[in-house]
């Protein structure tokens, strides 16, 4: 099946700490994105690659990083420096032609 | 600087009722506009998406149209049902690529 994996679906960070949360896409496209969401919000754009070895900054980038590698991988790291990393996060991606934007189901990401 | 915005907030009806949710932009050069239903706790999921070039879409119960000049979309559902009770987000795709949300109409259908 094509689809958008991310792993884990729930992750725990202890403060002063950089994670990383797997973003997989099968469906040969070329653009992703990295959103945020917090309750009862829309999503927040923190970054996107639209090419491999490319990515732009969003319009919340700060605390964040990203690496475009492979076509299929595009994994986002919290690092210490973000002030508030709990939240919903969201990767998606795009095909060429009609772009349809499609998510994955989401990682959860609490501070302790 | 694009901002969408959805209203109502919240709406609640009784099944078997079609309702009507909006979502209105404030730049109308979008490359697309493209509809998400959201579950609590799940990722989303895509309804329709209309081109900038179209004035609506159709799938099954479900009907989008775009009003560029307008600024508006207005997503249809006819004869609600209890699982469609979920959040509804639209997003606006302008010609650099990136989308802006709305902060979503959730919606909940009563038996």
């Amino acid at each position: 099946d094509g689809g958008i994996t991310q792993s884990p679906k729930y992750l725990f960070r202890k403060e002063g700490q950089n994670v990383t949360l797997s973003c997989e896409q099968n469906l040969n496209h070329d653009a992703m994105y990295w959103y945020r969401q917090d309750p009862g919000q829309g999503l927040r754009l923190i970054y996107y690659s639209q090419i491999v070895n490319d990515f732009q900054k969003g319009d919340i980038a700060e605390g964040y990083s990203v690496s475009r590698e492979k076509k299929e991988s595009f994994p986002l790291t919290v690092t210490s420096a973000q002030k508030n990393p709990t939240a919903f996060y969201l990767c998606a991606s795009i095909g060429q032609g009609v772009n349809e934007q499609f998510f994955g189901p989401g990682t959860r990401l609490t501070v302790l | 600087k694009q901002e969408v915005t959805q209203i109502p907030a919240a709406l609640s009806v009784p099944e078997g009722e079609n309702l009507v949710l909006n979502c209105s932009f404030t730049d109308s050069a979008i490359y697309n506009l493209q509809w998400f239903r959201q579950d609590p706790g799940k990722g989303l999921t895509s309804l329709l998406l209309i081109q900038s070039s179209q004035r609506e879409q159709t799938s099954g119960r479900l009907n989008a149209s775009l009003d560029k000049s307008s600024g508006r979309s207005t997503l249809y559902i006819a004869a609600s049902q209890p699982g469609d009770s979920a959040t509804y987000l639209c997003a606006v795709k302008t010609n650099a690529g990136k989308s802006t949300f709305g902060d979503g109409t959730t919606l909940t259908v009563k038996p």
